[in-house]
């Protein structure tokens, strides 16, 4: 059940582009890479999922290379509110595991 | 759909007590999982279920039980509670394992003294 590697915290302002790395070197040819996002107290929320190239939604964006080795979150114009641990997860074939998460702080 | 729901919200054991966490989904899932989430930390995965009848061992099993009779509920017991099992316990449940959203309970806070 090998994890997927981000960083542990993130800084940034009201209005900012931020993009979170996740690398993960052993995916396999069937795993997914899913995002969650997690306020204190409350279980994690999905925000995105992709399997190669670019997905977007009405919240984020994930780019996800040729080699599938890394993934980038990108969320646009952040605002106080998305601060929260993002997590980055390879979803396998039998168990979704979760690594530490990075800590976004939105500072105004 | 009332999603997923877990019970107690909140528990508190003495130490060698034992006692069963609920979980349950109305959205005809075959994937469910238990979760613990120790202050400032990770998820760690307890064990896990891809259908009614099937469970496996995830990260961190030793001290917990789980079966699944049932699509909708699958209820985690823990055998003799220990202090280090004080924890935030979390359920989740997704049509799938692979390539479908996960949906998360509202957790279970446990304190074992």
């Amino acid at each position: 059940l090998a994890k997927t590697t981000q960083p542990i915290s993130m800084d940034s302002y009201e209005g900012q582009e931020v993009n979170i790395t996740c690398s993960h070197n052993n995916i396999a040819t069937n795993d997914y890479i899913t995002w969650y996002q997690q306020f204190p107290s409350q279980g994690p929320r999905f925000i995105i999922q992709g399997y190669k190239t670019k997905v977007t939604n009405e919240v984020a964006s994930l780019f996800i290379p040729a080699d599938r080795k890394s993934s980038t979150l990108s969320l646009p114009r952040v605002s106080l509110s998305d601060t929260a641990v993002y997590y980055c997860l390879k979803t396998g074939r039998r168990a979704l595991t979760f690594g530490s998460g990075t800590r976004l702080q939105v500072q105004p | 759909n009332a999603g997923v729901t877990q019970t107690p919200k909140f528990q508190v054991l003495k130490t060698g007590q034992s006692m069963t966490l609920q979980c349950a989904q109305d959205m005809n899932h075959e994937y469910m999982s238990w979760y613990r989430q120790d202050p400032g930390m990770g998820l760690r995965l307890i064990h896990y279920s891809v259908g009614a009848g099937i469970t496996d061992q995830g990260e961190v099993p030793n001290g917990y039980n789980v079966s699944r009779s049932t699509t909708e509920d699958f209820p985690l017991r823990l055998l003799s509670a220990a202090p280090s099992q004080t924890s935030v316990y979390f359920c989740a449940s997704s049509y799938r394992v692979v390539g479908y959203e996960q949906y998360f309970g509202p957790g279970t806070r446990l304190t074992v003294t």
